[in-house]
C-alpha cells in the first residue's frame, strides 16, 4: 500500500486563490520531503525541499513567496500555491525517503494535478 | 551541479523481446545512488531499480537489470522479456550519497510495448 498520501490528487480553481496541498508519510516519520514539478510530457523539476521545523530551502528560480511550504510535523509537509494563475497550471508530486539511512529508497505520493481557470 | 542524460526520447519494443534504455550523468562525487523509476499513464512514481556508485556489480529485479559503466558515467536499463505492462516513462535519477537527498531527473524516455 500506499507509504507516501497526497491529497488531493485532483483541483481546478478558479484565477487567483489559494490552492494547499498535502503530503503525509504514513508509516514512518520524514524529517524532509521534497515538492517536484512536472508539465506534461516532461521530467520532474524539484522545487523546494521541505524540513520539520525549519525553512525550506528553495531551488533556484522557485518563488518563495508564491509557493510556500510549511513542515509542522514529522508526517506532514504542505505546498501552498499562492494567487494561483493559470501558468501555475501542473502536476504537482511530493516525495519522502524512508528511514534513517541515506541508501533508502525515496517513497512518491501519487500527485496533484492542478488547473487553474 | 548533476545533470543526467537520457538522449532516447521514444522507444519502441516487441513483446517478449529485450529493450535497452540508456541514461548517462555527470557528477564529480565518488560515491552515489542512481535509479531508474517508472511513470506510467497515473502518473504514479514506481521505482524500478537502484545501484549504489560503490558497488561493481549490477543490480537486478526479476526482468530488469542495469550495466552500470561507472568511469564512462552511464547507467542503462534492460527490460527482457517485455510486457505490455511495461510500457510507460522512465526516468533515470541521480542522487548524492551524503548531503542533501534531493533526486535529480533525466527527461525521460517513452517505452511503447506493441503486441
Amino acid at each position: 500500500g500506499a507509504v507516501v498520501s497526497q491529497h488531493p490528487s485532483w483541483v481546478i480553481c478558479k484565477s487567483g486563490t489559494s490552492v494547499k496541498i498535502e503530503c503525509r508519510s504514513l508509516d514512518f516519520q520524514a524529517t524532509t520531503m521534497f515538492w517536484y514539478r512536472q508539465f506534461p510530457k516532461q521530467s520532474l523539476m524539484l522545487m523546494a525541499t521541505s524540513n520539520e521545523g525549519s525553512k525550506a530551502t528553495y531551488e533556484q528560480g522557485v518563488e518563495k513567496d508564491k509557493f510556500l511550504i510549511n513542515h509542522a510535523s514529522l508526517t506532514l509537509s504542505t505546498l501552498t500555491v499562492t494567487s494561483a494563475h493559470p501558468e501555475d497550471s501542473s502536476f504537482y508530486i511530493c516525495s519522502a525517503p524512508r528511514g534513517y539511512y541515506s541508501n533508502q529508497p525515496q517513497h512518491f505520493g501519487d500527485g496533484t494535478r492542478l488547473s487553474i481557470l | 551541479a548533476q545533470t543526467v542524460t537520457q538522449s532516447q526520447p521514444e522507444m519502441s519494443v516487441q513483446e517478449a523481446e529485450t529493450v535497452t534504455l540508456s541514461c548517462t550523468y555527470d557528477t564529480s562525487e565518488s560515491d552515489y545512488y542512481l535509479f531508474w523509476y517508472k511513470q506510467p499513464p497515473s502518473r504514479q512514481m514506481i521505482l524500478v531499480i537502484r545501484q549504489e556508485a560503490y558497488k561493481q556489480q549490477n543490480a537486478t529485479e526479476n526482468r530488469f537489470s542495469v550495466n552500470f559503466q561507472k568511469a564512462a558515467k552511464s547507467f542503462s536499463l534492460k527490460i527482457s522479456d517485455s510486457q505490455l505492462g511495461d510500457a510507460a516513462m522512465y526516468f533515470c535519477a541521480y542522487r548524492s550519497q551524503g548531503g542533501s537527498e534531493k533526486l535529480v531527473f533525466g527527461k525521460g524516455t517513452k517505452l511503447t510495448v506493441n503486441p
